[in-house]
């Protein structure tokens, strides 16, 4: 069956400092897809980034970078040089390539960033 | 602007009585859907939709019901039969294979 565990419920960093959150998945399909989203307390949630599962390549899109590794299963996402806004509840995310109606989501990582 | 938008953003309901969330959205998306997040949880699919007069239930759908009479809008109604609807509802709509979200619903039994 497929599973995303976000194990950090919460984590808590001073500005400026880096952080990662960590994203598990399970599947048993070889074509899947991977994403994060981030959710402010507005509460949209909002779209990061996607990754399908023939794409190992590390990503940087700016003070963020996202880490694949198929070997363990992980998507971790850092966040470099932390701000203030980037307080916020980050979700990782599975869909299946043959079924993009379901999304698996973990849990979410509530990251508080101190001034 | 393109986008998907909900309303209302707060809501408050009296037990028993039944309650309309809207969604709609000009990204001209044919599929679309509705999570309910419950605090420190992640999302549960209630419903969704692939194409306008066709929608298929989620892992939670009992005490809701959805229509989809044009593409651009998939409203939920949050019925008295739901016996536990406080919580923070979510509308999405999809392109390819990347869902994008709308800003919630926050409804509230009183």
């Amino acid at each position: 069956a497929q599973k995303v565990t976000q194990a950090q419920t919460e984590i808590s960093v001073v500005e400026k400092e880096d952080v990662t959150l960590d994203c598990v998945y399970e599947t048993r399909d070889t074509t899947y897809y991977l994403f994060w989203y981030k959710q402010p307390p507005s509460g949209e949630l909002v779209f990061l980034i996607r990754r399908n599962s023939f794409d190992e390549q590390n990503e940087i899109s700016g003070r963020y970078s996202w880490n694949f590794q198929k070997s363990t299963s992980s998507f971790n996402f850092t966040i470099t040089a932390s701000q203030v806004v980037d307080s916020a509840v980050y979700f990782c995310a599975l869909s299946e390539a043959w079924n993009f109606n379901k999304f698996y989501f973990g849990s979410g990582t509530k990251l508080n960033v101190k001034p | 602007d393109g986008g998907i938008t909900q309303s209302p953003k707060y809501l408050f309901r009296k037990e028993g009585q039944n309650v309309t969330l809207s969604c709609e959205q000009n990204l001209n998306h044919d599929a679309m859907y509705w999570y309910r997040q419950d605090p420190g949880q992640g999302l549960r699919l209630i419903y969704y939709s692939q194409i306008v007069n066709d929608f298929q239930k989620g892992d939670i759908a009992e005490g809701y019901s959805v229509s989809r009479e044009k593409k651009e809008s998939f409203p939920l109604t949050v019925t008295s039969a739901q016996k536990n609807p406080t919580a923070f509802y979510l509308c999405a709509s999809r392109v390819s294979d990347t869902q994008y979200f709308g800003p919630g619903t926050r409804l509230t039994v009183l």
